[in-house]
This record gives C-alpha cells, sequence and structure tokens, in this order.
C-alpha cells in the first residue's frame, strides 16, 4: 500500500453534470476525510468518516453533494447539477483514528 | 467563531538561514495540532504533531512549539533548503476533523 489514492487526477465537466470521485485510504486507516481547496486557500473540511458511518459534514456540503463508504473502506464524492463554483481540488484523507491524517493528491474539478 | 489562521501569508527566506512560520488558533478545546506542508499540484504533506500536553516537539531540521496561554503554534525549520519551498498548513484537529488556516508560503533563495 503506497498510501491514499484519489481517482480521478482531474476532470473537467459541463456545468449541471454530475460527478463522482473515488478515495481509496490507506490499509486499516479507519477515519476518512474530504476537503475541498481553491487557489491560495487552506483546504476546507467537508466531511469524515468513522469506517462507515458519516460522521459530520460540513455546512459546505451542500445537498447536492454527497459521499458514502459503504464498507468502511473506499470513499466516493458525488456533486450533483454541478456549478461553476464547484471547480477546486478536493482532497481525500485517511488515519488511524486520533492521529495524523495522509492526504491522497486530490481530484482537480474544473466545471465549465 | 472558532479559527485557525496565519500571521503571514508569505515568507522569504535564504538558503541556510532558519524559517520560522507562525500560527494562531482560537479553539481552546484544540488538544492536537499538525504542520503540513504542500508543493504546487500535491496533497498536503504531515511534517510534524504536537498534542497540548507538550510545549516543544523535534523532528528533523523541524521543530513545533505551543504556547497554551497565548493559543500560539509556530514551526521551526533549521538551515532551509530549497526543497522546502512551499506553502505551510498548521492545522487543530479538536474533535476528529481537522481545520485549516490559509497557509504561509515559503520561498527559499539560493
Amino acid at each position: 500500500d503506497t498510501g491514499v489514492s484519489q481517482d480521478p487526477r482531474h476532470k473537467i465537466t459541463k456545468r449541471g453534470q454530475n460527478v463522482t470521485f473515488r478515495c481509496d485510504p490507506i490499509s486499516e486507516h479507519n477515519r476518512l476525510y474530504w476537503y475541498r481547496q481553491t487557489l491560495g486557500q487552506g483546504p476546507e473540511f467537508l466531511t469524515y468518516f468513522q469506517n462507515e458511518a458519516q460522521l459530520e459534514k460540513s455546512r459546505l456540503l451542500s445537498d447536492r453533494f454527497s459521499a458514502e463508504r459503504p464498507k468502511g473502506s473506499f470513499s466516493t464524492l458525488e456533486i450533483q447539477r454541478t456549478e461553476q463554483g464547484d471547480s477546486a481540488m478536493y482532497l481525500c484523507a485517511s488515519s488511524p483514528n486520533d492521529s495524523e491524517a495522509f492526504f491522497g493528491q486530490g481530484t482537480r474539478l474544473t466545471v465549465v | 467563531g472558532e479559527s485557525v489562521g496565519l500571521h503571514l501569508p508569505t515568507l522569504s527566506v535564504q538558503e541556510g538561514d532558519n524559517s520560522i512560520i507562525n500560527c494562531a488558533y482560537s479553539n481552546s478545546a484544540s488538544d492536537y495540532f499538525i504542520w503540513y506542508k504542500q508543493e504546487s499540484g500535491k496533497g498536503p504533506q504531515f511534517i510534524i504533531d504536537i498534542r497540548s500536553n507538550m510545549d516543544k516537539r523535534q523532528g528533523q531540521r523541524v521543530t513545533v512549539l505551543l504556547n497554551k496561554t497565548v493559543k500560539h503554534l509556530s514551526l521551526q525549520i533549521a538551515a532551509t533548503q530549497p526543497g522546502d519551498s512551499a506553502v505551510y498548513f498548521c492545522a487543530e484537529n479538536p474533535s476528529g476533523d481537522m481545520r485549516f488556516g490559509a497557509g504561509t508560503r515559503l520561498t527559499v533563495k539560493p
């Protein structure tokens, strides 16, 4: 296992389309986090999972966003009816409970 | 509201000098802090962490200082190298979700 893996690395989509991103955490890390990062800003927390349970969601996560971690391993983040303001880097991280999180390389979303 | 922030958005140092990056936090319940380094086009990379029962922690060329009285965190990088050029973020983890500040861009001049 070489770390947190995210797919795709880049996604260009037309406004109004749905997109889904995947994150594979480090094996046996039971916490998984999703963040969004725009240029010049720090990562903004979106949501996190403890195993398959989604424990917290940011108010940034509108009802167009949904995240799942069905078996407590990989996770998906779906954005419905994308808007130009959704253009950002979407970062996934995992950690073994309350300790440092390891980030993936991110998925860069561009909504045109 | 609660927030994590940085004093300076940019820092430029000469190669070989020491760098100090500062961070202020406002959540008094925070008990765990992390410094991350982010290079262009990459995800944040863990550097060092510290828990609130400590005032100082050292790693390889890096030291983190925590002053709980004034809610201040700093990252010291010794003998800064060109490869240290990146954006540095502090993050606090009071309840399981990490909150990041806006970051400080460190530029190392040869």
